[in-house]
Formats: structure tokens, C-alpha cells, sequence
């Protein structure tokens, strides 16, 4: 069954520095999401991709994290200047075309700011 | 703006003892609602989700939900659980009004006693 994966499953990070956490959404999906969850807190919605462009984002995603879909297969969210705060699991999510609601997640990338 | 509440944070429950989950959400339109499910340093793996038609889903592992509309209520059953249901359970609703992000319950950490 196709499946999302992420990676790196754990990446550890100074303050300030700049990480891209990766996501291959399954193949024929449309809709790419990222979703946060720090530890011990609910699962939040960061931003929403389709058609090459964010259709929606939530307060948390400010200018300091981006996304992209640099190939045909690729998801990204960078993280331009990492804060202590930023530490959380992040999950990557795809859905397929208009009218299938479902979102499949990943197994999520553990970001560490040290 | 949609919401959803899980008014239990921690459940035991005996092993092969029927399990019920609560959750209850807030929405301005038809929901989308769906449960996932989270084992320790994993993904969320789909259970089930309702969008429309029959309000009792069933979902893998055994699993089942009953939407009622008139309690805003989506509750999870099981009839037997087993140990390996032991996990974390999210509700979460979502919908085309909202973009289709997902709104998440705070969880409910299931364990399961011999």
C-alpha cells in the first residue's frame, strides 16, 4: 500500500540554524500538508500546498518557515533560523483529488533544537 | 472555527474489556471526522473517518464510530481490546469550509492491563 515517508526521522539542531525536513507524499496525491505536535500537545495544522502554492497557513507559520515542492516528488518545510521552540514532531500529510478528504500522514521527522 | 474535545486524557481498560473513547467536536458545517491512532514514536495511522450516509463507520483493527449529530459526538468503540491497542487515539475533524485542514482532539492515551 503506498505510504508517506519522511525524513530524517530525527534531526538535531543548534539555535539559528536553518533545517529542510523532507516528505515524499504518495504519488498521485494532490494536496500536501504539514501538521506539528510538541511534546505532549495536540497535533497542529502549519500550512497547506496545492497547485504550487500555499493555499492556507496557520498563525504559528510565519516568515520563518517555508515550503516547496521542488520536484515532481518532493514536499519540504525549511526552518530558516531555528528557535528552542521549534522543537516537535512534524508530520507530513497528502490527500488525493478534490472530493477525497482523507490525509495520509508520515511516520514524522523529530526535530531536536539544542 | 472548528474544535474538538477528548474529555479523557488517560483510559485503562483490562484486556478483552469493551473500550469507548469520547470525543466531541465543534463545527459550522457537515463535518469530516476521523480517528487516528499513535503508538509510541510512530505516525498517525487512519482507524476510521465518517463523511457522510451510515453513522456507524467501521475502521481496521476492530474499531468502530458512531457519529451523532444531535450530541456533536463521534465516540470510538471496541468490543474486546487487546494489548497491542495500547497507543494514543486523536480525534479530528476537518472539511471543505475549513480547507480541509485537520483540527485535532488533545488525544487520549490508551493502556491496556493483563
Amino acid at each position: 500500500e503506498p505510504e508517506v515517508t519522511q525524513t530524517p526521522s530525527h534531526q538535531v539542531t543548534q539555535m539559528g540554524q536553518e533545517v529542510i525536513l523532507r516528505c515524499v507524499p504518495i504519488s498521485n496525491h494532490l494536496y500536501f500538508y504539514w501538521y506539528r505536535q510538541i511534546l505532549g500537545q495536540k497535533v497542529e495544522f502549519l500550512v497547506s500546498f496545492y497547485n504550487n502554492e500555499i493555499s492556507e497557513k496557520s498563525e504559528i507559520f510565519d516568515d520563518q518557515f517555508s515550503v516547496e515542492r521542488p520536484d515532481g516528488s518532493n514536499f519540504t518545510l525549511k526552518i530558516r533560523s531555528t528557535k528552542l521552540e521549534d522543537s516537535a514532531m512534524y508530520f507530513c500529510a497528502s490527500r488525493g483529488l478534490a472530493g477525497v478528504h482523507t490525509q495520509y500522514f508520515g511516520p514524522g521527522t523529530r526535530l531536536t533544537v539544542l | 472555527a472548528q474544535s474538538v474535545t477528548q474529555p479523557d486524557i488517560h483510559i485503562t481498560v483490562s484486556e478483552g474489556a469493551s473500550l469507548e473513547l469520547r470525543c466531541n467536536y465543534s463545527y459550522g458545517a457537515t463535518p469530516y471526522l476521523f480517528w487516528y491512532v499513535q503508538s509510541p514514536g510512530q505516525g498517525l495511522q487512519l482507524l476510521l473517518k465518517y463523511f457522510s450516509g451510515d453513522t456507524l463507520v467501521q475502521g481496521i483493527k476492530g474499531f468502530e464510530a458512531e457519529f451523532k449529530r444531535s450530541q456533536s459526538s463521534f465516540n470510538l468503540r471496541k468490543p474486546s481490546v487487546h494489548w497491542s491497542d495500547a497507543a494514543e487515539y486523536f480525534c479530528a475533524v476537518g472539511g471543505m469550509e475549513y480547507g480541509n485542514k485537520l483540527v485535532f482532539g488533545a488525544g487520549t492515551i490508551l493502556r491496556v492491563k493483563s
